[in-house]
């Protein structure tokens, strides 16, 4: 079974770029996340959908950020504009419950 | 709103020694998972625990949910090059958010 994946791996821009970071969750998982790591941190929850819907994004920046996941399988979260904190690995991961969540390997960005 | 304490930070052992690290949470949870996480690579889960009191072991790796339900601990036995990385537990409450540690980091050596 494929797990989550993710694309691109590695993103450098400069700041006030856009950037866009993309999400494929495991087959059949309905529910998909949105997690930010800072260096030496844990996940932090950005946003979660439940299929198309974002039951959860509290925690979403939306002056700058915006997520989409529009027939309810693959997703992308963008930033524009970005900023020098914005540097991070943003993770996605998907689960068919709300508890075992299955993560992929993370977009690392770069803000210069 | 939830936090979660996890020690130590760091840790530096031998192989072949046992290690044991731990969270403990502000709130009570229903459910504590633990995750190790690789260098350039996501968190990959290694436990679920859903019943206090409850331990779950898998391969050299055991976890237990606190009885207070407000903490969790993992031991990893004779440990070995690869048990390197981050281990992250990470807990919830009802259908609240799951919320991380800050992790432990482990170094092994050979």
């Amino acid at each position: 079974e494929a797990g989550v994946v993710q694309s691109p791996r590695y993103k450098i821009i400069e700041k006030k770029q856009p950037v866009a970071f993309w999400c494929n969750p495991i087959s059949g998982h309905n529910t998909l996340y949105w997690y930010l790591q800072n260096l030496g941190q844990g996940p932090e929850l950005l946003i979660r959908y439940e299929n198309e819907e974002a039951v959860d994004d509290s925690q979403l920046p939306k002056d700058r950020f915006s997520a989409e996941r529009l027939k309810g399988v693959d997703s992308t979260l963008k930033i524009q504009p970005a900023e020098l904190g914005d540097s991070a690995v943003y993770l996605c991961a998907s689960s068919s419950s709300l508890n075992e969540q299955f993560f992929g390997p993370g977009t690392r960005l770069t803000v210069l | 709103g939830q936090q979660l304490n996890q020690s130590p930070q760091s840790m530096f052992i031998q192989e072949g020694e046992d290690v044991s690290m731990n969270c403990t949470s502000s709130s009570i949870f229903n459910t504590w998972l633990w995750y190790k996480q690789d260098p350039g690579e996501g968190p990959v889960l290694l436990i679920a625990l859903y019943k206090a009191g409850e331990l779950t072991s898998n391969g050299r790796l055991t976890a237990q949910f606190g009885i207070t339900r407000k903490d969790s601990f993992l031991n990893i036995s004779a440990s070995i090059p690869s048990d390197v990385g981050i281990y992250f537990c990470a807990g919830r409450s009802g259908n609240t958010p799951l919320v991380f540690g800050k992790g432990t980091r482990l170094s092994v050596i050979a």
